[in-house]
Order: C-alpha cells, then sequence, then structure tokens
C-alpha cells in the first residue's frame, strides 16, 4: 500500500481556471509534508513545508493546506508557466534518517 | 540560499565503464545528503543517505558495491556507478539537508546517466 498518494495523476487547466492537487498519506507521526514542482529534466524545486493540521502557506499563486489525513495545493489563476509535476513527500517518525517519502506526482498543464 | 549543484548535468559512457557524480552544497553545509534515481515517468526512489565522515546508508535493494556513495566534507558527497551497464541509465539527483534541525531537503539539478 503505498503511504502517499496523489490525484490526479494529470490534469490539464486553462490558463486563469484554478483547480487543487491533493496529497493523501498513511504515515503516523508526521514530522514534515513538503511540496515541491519539478520541470522535465530538471531536480525537484522546493515549494513549501507543512508541519501541523491546520497550517496553511501561500507563494504567489500557490496556496498549501495541511489535515490530519492529506494536503492541498490550490492553484489560483494559473499560467502557462506553472505547467510541470508537483510532488508532494512526507517526513514521518518511523522513517529513518530524514528520509523523504514521495508520492507519483501530478503533471498539471496549463494551456493559455 | 540553499543551492544544491551536481557535475556533470549528463554523461554518456560504455557498458563496463565507472562514472562519478558529484553533488555540492554552494552556500550552506549539508549535514545529511541523498541520492535518488528517476526513470522517465516516475517519482524519485531514494537510494542512499549518507551523513558526513559516515559510512552510507542504502535502501533495500540497492547494491552497495555497484552504487559507492562518499560524503568527505560537508559541501561535496559523490556518486560512482561501478561497472555500469544499460539498465544502470536513468536520472540521478542528490539532495541535502543543512546542519539545523530544518527538515527540508534541497535538489540538485540532476545528471543523466546514459550507459551503451
Amino acid at each position: 500500500e503505498d503511504q502517499v498518494t496523489q490525484s490526479p495523476e494529470a490534469l490539464r487547466l486553462q490558463e486563469g481556471e484554478s483547480s487543487s492537487l491533493n496529497c493523501s498519506y498513511t504515515v503516523s507521526g508526521l514530522r514534515g509534508l513538503f511540496w515541491y514542482r519539478q520541470d522535465p529534466g530538471k531536480g525537484p524545486e522546493f515549494l513549501f513545508t507543512l508541519y501541523s493540521a491546520g497550517e496553511e502557506k501561500e507563494k504567489e499563486r500557490l496556496k498549501a493546506t495541511l489535515t490530519k489525513k492529506e494536503s492541498f495545493l490550490h492553484i489560483t489563476a494559473p499560467k502557462p508557466e506553472d505547467s510541470a509535476t508537483y510532488l508532494c513527500a512526507v517526513q514521518y517518525s518511523g522513517g529513518s534518517n530524514y528520509k523523504l517519502t514521495f508520492g507519483k506526482g501530478t503533471l498539471l498543464t496549463v494551456n493559455p | 540560499g540553499a543551492v544544491v549543484s551536481q557535475h556533470p548535468s549528463w554523461v554518456i559512457c560504455k557498458s563496463g565503464t565507472s562514472v562519478k557524480i558529484e553533488c555540492r552544497s554552494l552556500d550552506f553545509q549539508a549535514t545529511t545528503m541523498f541520492w535518488y534515481r528517476q526513470f522517465p515517468k516516475q517519482s524519485l526512489m531514494l537510494m542512499a543517505t549518507s551523513n558526513e565522515g559516515s559510512k552510507a546508508t542504502y535502501e533495500q535493494g540497492v547494491e552497495k558495491d555497484k552504487f559507492l556513495i562518499n560524503h568527505a566534507s560537508l559541501t561535496l558527497s559523490t556518486l560512482t556507478v561501478t561497472s555500469a551497464h544499460p539498465e544502470d541509465s536513468s536520472f540521478y539527483i542528490c539532495s541535502a539537508r543543512g546542519t539545523t534541525s530544518s527538515y527540508e531537503q534541497y535538489f540538485g539539478p540532476g545528471t543523466r546517466l546514459t550507459v551503451t
């Protein structure tokens, strides 16, 4: 059973069409939930860390929220340059040495 | 801040040869560095974790003798793929965690390895 599940696998939006990406997790003892953005052929770019339920963080058109079971990445009025794969990862107390466990990602395409 | 570099960005080698990939934290000291590999359209798979001055901890199924990791300083880790074969062709990415209690990992740009 996957510990981190992201949905949808792929999402296609029109420019300006807001939406949300989901990351659900089944681990216990969450230390942190991380969102990254990855462009093709590049390493992941750090976006946010969320540590506790109820926490929210914002950066430009992105807003990340966290509950006890899942996190949402809200994208408001997206632009074509927001097209990328968005990765969610968790660290938990059962994991060793600050290890990150990743979901499979959501491929976001924003059409002009 | 929190910039991680990798060198080379891409490399082509012949089957049976060894390849070394460097990972450097440019503006912070990295207590822990991680090595991942990523196949096309798949997520990152952790290969090993290394702490400065200590032996690396490998994930289950990763061959220690094939993927040699050295973390000689707080700013440099190297991954050597020994006796590379075509199935080792992949995108290798490193990440680093700072010396504070921060949990964030910052990733390098990745190295594309092609073994012919």
